[in-house]
């Protein structure tokens, strides 16, 4: 059965630092994997797909990129935390259908 | 005008009712639909998909899907309080748009659902 892997569980990081999140997925190949973010009182925003190894689109502009080295691994970056990126960070997967299933996720606050 | 829309709630039903959860969207071109449940401090959980109208069952779950009214709807039977979290409601515009966009969702802000045992 397929699992997908993220982590930290949780992230406390001051303003101006700056941030990787892993994403990894199990028992699958070639997933198409999300960046999702759930901030307080919003629902849950795609930031990021990607089809393949080095492959990203994003769908929000903002102060995060990520990158795709290899098959099942999906990372979210950035250079510099602002205080507007903190929120639970999600990562999903889909393969041929269109279901998403999310990793355990990243709560992220920034101080 | 949001794209996805819940009621907020929170809906308070007692156990063993049925809990009836409702859902609108904007676009017409939207294909795919989506229940998620997601407990507090907890990702979200896929716990229906409905592709075209009409109802699905799983188990005490049925799904419902109005295209023409854009409306979409989740009905637990026999709740519990172990069904008491934030339901979420999510679109998919076009899964036939390979290339990735197939879990490209979009999301209601979800209706907290509590069971009163």
């Amino acid at each position: 059965s397929q699992t997908i892997h993220q982590w930290p569980a949780t992230l406390v990081q001051p303003v101006g630092s700056p941030l990787s999140l892993e994403c990894t997925v199990e028992g699958t190949s070639n997933p198409n994997l999300y960046w999702y973010r759930q901030a307080a009182g919003r629902g849950l925003q795609l930031l990021f797909y990607s089809v393949g190894i080095g492959q990203i689109s994003s769908e929000v502009p903002q102060n995060l990129s990520a990158s795709r080295p290899q098959d099942r691994q999906f990372i979210l970056s950035s250079k510099k935390l602002l205080l507007s990126d903190s929120g639970f960070y999600l990562c999903a997967w889909t393969r041929q259908g269109p279901e998403a299933f999310f990793g355990q996720g990243t709560r992220l606050t920034v101080v | 005008q949001k794209e996805v829309e819940q009621n907020s709630g929170p809906l308070s039903v007692p156990e063993g009712a049925i809990a009836s959860l409702n859902c609108t969207y904007s676009d017409r071109g939207s294909q795919s639909f989506f229940w998620y449940r997601q407990y507090s401090g907890k990702s979200p959980e896929l716990i229906m998909s409905i592709y075209s109208n009409g109802d699905k069952e799983d188990g005490r779950f049925t799904a419902q899907l109005n295209k023409a009214s854009q409306y979409v709807s989740l009905l637990i039977r026999d709740s519990q309080p172990s069904d008491s979290a934030t339901y979420l409601c999510a679109v998919n515009k076009g899964w036939m748009n390979y290339g990735g966009s197939q879990g490209n969702l979009i999301f209601g802000k979800g209706t907290k659902l509590s069971v009163k045992p």
